[in-house]
């Protein structure tokens, strides 16, 4: 079956670490997404990507950062930067502008 | 810059009941709208999507959607509600992005309960 899958579906995180969220899709976009949900406040753009090594920054990137070495996948790496990760994770991924497909999330928490 | 303005953070229905989830948006250009079902510690699930023509969307589970551009709104109905139906739903508004691809501003959700 076609989808896109995230891991870890749990992560924790210590202070001053990096993490790294794992998005992989067999779908065939072009374009893949990552997405920072918090309680109240719907789901803001952290990075997308609409081609392989190239990718741009969303409305909260500051402290994420992102690879796009294959189509499949679009890994997002937590930085020690990020003052307050712990979140929702959620990846997606679209053609063109239609609409997009989400993964399962991934929930990290800083302990 | 586009927005999405969901009202009523929480709605309560009986079952049977009518469902109504508003949506109103802001948009420059001609919006894509989208309205996403979301489970406990799950993923977003799409339930219906407005682009062009019929301005009255179905999508899955028995919810439909109207496009009205006069009042800039794409308010979400389900004629009789489902203990199932028990959900966060979250409307959002689309805009093409050079090169392809497409970016969503999602609204701050409405949670739905459905009581006996």
């Amino acid at each position: 079956d076609g989808g896109i899958t995230q891991s870890p579906k749990y992560l924790f995180r210590k202070e001053g670490q990096n993490v790294t969220l794992s998005c992989e899709q067999n779908l065939n976009h072009d374009a893949m997404y990552w997405y920072r949900q918090d309680p109240g406040q719907g789901l803001r753009l952290i990075y997308y990507s609409q081609i392989v090594n190239d990718f741009q920054k969303g409305d909260i990137a500051e402290g994420y950062s992102v690879s796009r070495e294959k189509k499949e996948s679009f890994p997002l790496t937590v930085t020690s930067a990020q003052k307050n990760p712990t979140a929702f994770y959620l990846c997606a991924s679209s053609i063109k502008v239609r609409e997009q497909f989400f993964g399962p999330g991934t929930r990290l928490t800083v302990l | 810059a586009q927005s999405v303005t969901q009202l009523g953070s929480h709605v309560s229905v009986s079952e049977g009941a009518l469902v109504l989830l508003r949506c109103n948006y802001s948009s420059s250009v001609p919006p894509y709208l989208f309205w996403y079902v979301q489970y406990p510690n799950q993923g977003l699930q799409l339930l219906l999507k407005y682009t062009t023509g019929a301005t009255l969307v179905k999508g899955i589970n028995g919810f439909e959607a109207e496009f009205k551009k006069s009042e800039t709104s794409f308010h979400l109905t389900k004629p009789s509600a489902h203990m199932s139906d028990a959900a966060e739903y979250f409307c959002a508004v689309s805009q093409g992005i050079t090169g392809g691809g497409n970016k969503l501003t999602f609204g701050t959700g409405t949670q739905l309960k459905v009581e006996l």
